[in-house]
């Protein structure tokens, strides 16, 4: 039984194309996350979500956007897909608060790479 | 602008010795440093933290020590088991914020 899981698990695309990623917790957090990990191996952060509402937008493209229909669910949709939109995304939950309250604990998903030719 | 940094991309230790993992940062307002580790195909998974008004943290086989005033923490393995052979990436929080800042990673590598 997953707590967070993504889908698609692998994506190949066109450039210019527009794709969703999607993301669902079953542990009751308050507080989602997408992630990304590049090509350079840094995990970033992009949006953080707490009970449907945006909290953190990191300076992504407005071609990037978040969708959290309830607090279990955080989709990601990417329009005009660019060849720098590759990479590793990783949806995250967390208890409320700071990072994820007292210890700051991220629980991930399996991560959905995305290839754009 | 990398506030969290592991320069060694790898590591190679022999089963039963201990592993080494160095992380530095630059960010005085960091206030929690965790570890995470993660396998090929899977996300990272928790493995320790240290709240910055420690200098240690142990579970198990696992310590995390931090330095304050050299930005320096580091992760000890002891003993090493090949299934510790993973990636480990270490992360601080921000006290005013609300994410992770992680580092590049450090890909571990435990033989028999």
């Amino acid at each position: 039984d997953t707590a967070v899981s993504q889908t698609p698990k692998y994506l190949v695309t066109q450039m210019g194309n527009d794709k969703s990623i999607k993301c669902e917790q079953n542990l009751g957090h308050d507080t989602m996350y997408w992630y990304k990990q590049d090509s350079k191996k840094f995990l970033k952060i992009m949006f953080s979500y707490n009970n449907k509402e945006l909290i953190i937008n990191e300076t992504v493209p407005n071609r990037f956007s978040p969708k959290s229909p309830d607090k279990a669910h955080l989709n990601l949709h990417i329009n005009s897909l660019e060849l720098g939109d590759s990479a590793v995304y990783f949806c995250a939950s967390s208890l409320p608060g700071l990072a994820g309250g007292v210890t700051g604990e991220l629980f991930f998903g399996e991560g959905s790479r995305l290839t754009v030719l | 602008d990398q506030q969290v940094k592991q320069n060694s991309p790898s590591l190679s230790v022999q089963e039963g010795r201990i592993s080494i993992l160095n992380c530095d940062y630059t960010n005085s307002m960091f206030d929690y440093f965790l570890w995470y580790k993660k396998y090929p195909a899977e996300g990272p998974t928790f493995l320790i933290s240290i709240s910055s008004i420690k200098d240690k943290n142990e579970d198990g086989r696992f310590t995390v020590f931090l330095n304050k005033s050299a930005k320096h923490l580091s992760l000890h393995i002891v003993p090493s088991q090949p299934g510790d052979s993973a990636v480990y990436f270490c992360a601080a929080r921000n006290s005013g914020y609300s994410t992770l800042t992680f580092g590049k990673g450090t890909m571990l590598l435990v033989s028999p």
